[in-house]
């Protein structure tokens, strides 16, 4: 299958600072991105969808100003938690696509980044 | 809103036997369908796809899809402790999306 490398995989922050987290798929070019998060003992929730050069859509209940989402390559999608506080502490994982939809486009996620704030 | 409804579980099996995870949707008009395997504290992993009735085999895997009844399983033969995880049906809803929706997974646990 395609490989999705994420960056950092663990990072621990002082409450108030920003984090970047970064998404690359490594053997593919990746149309669709999406960002996910994951509470303990929960399911998945996702918070994004990008497409490479546009704008991220945002799910409902997500603040796009807290959550700051960059595709700007086929390879490369970022994920800046600015101003993160402990109720920011999750683990994010990231997913990627080739296509835009239909039969056969599976997605493949990232190794997750899990995001501690102090 | 579109569901995709799992039994979170545990699902408890001894070793060698085979485990039957289920996933019912609610969307008639979905076409693909995918299982993942979770390991906890670990991102998910793809281990099938479908999009026709009947069953798809992949080594000790088989996913079976029912769309008149709304449902997908994923069979697990000789089941090994090492198949213990959450497993998470995604289904591709109709209408032209290309978000999945994730059901919220079942946890199995295969014993010695």
């Amino acid at each position: 299958g395609a490989v999705v490398s994420q960056h950092p995989s663990r990072v621990i922050c002082k409450s108030g600072t920003s984090v970047k987290i970064e998404c690359r798929s490594l053997d593919f070019q990746a149309t669709t991105m999406f960002w996910y998060r994951q509470f303990p003992k929960k399911s998945l929730m996702l918070m994004a969808t990008s497409n490479e050069g546009s704008k991220a859509t945002y799910e409902q209940g997500v603040e796009k100003d807290k959550f700051l989402i960059n595709h700007a390559s086929l390879t490369l999608s970022t994920l800046t938690v600015t101003s993160a506080h402990p109720e920011d502490s999750s683990f994010y994982i990231c997913s990627a696509r080739e296509g835009l939809a239909g039969v056969g486009d599976e997605q493949f996620f990232g190794p997750g980044t899990r995001l501690t704030v102090l | 809103q579109k569901e995709v409804e799992q039994n979170s579980g545990p699902l408890s099996v001894p070793e060698g036997a085979i485990a039957s995870l289920n996933c019912t949707y609610s969307d008639r008009g979905s076409q693909s369908f995918f299982w993942y395997r979770q390991y906890s504290g670990k991102s998910p992993e793809l281990i099938m796809s479908i999009y026709s009735n009947g069953d798809k085999e992949d080594g000790r895997f088989t996913a079976q899809l029912n769309k008149a009844s709304q449902y997908v399983s994923l069979l697990i033969r000789d089941s090994q402790p090492s198949d213990s995880a959450t497993y998470l049906c995604a289904v591709y809803p109709s209408g032209g999306s290309y978000i999945p929706t994730f059901g919220r997974g079942t946890s199995l646990i295969v014993h010695p």
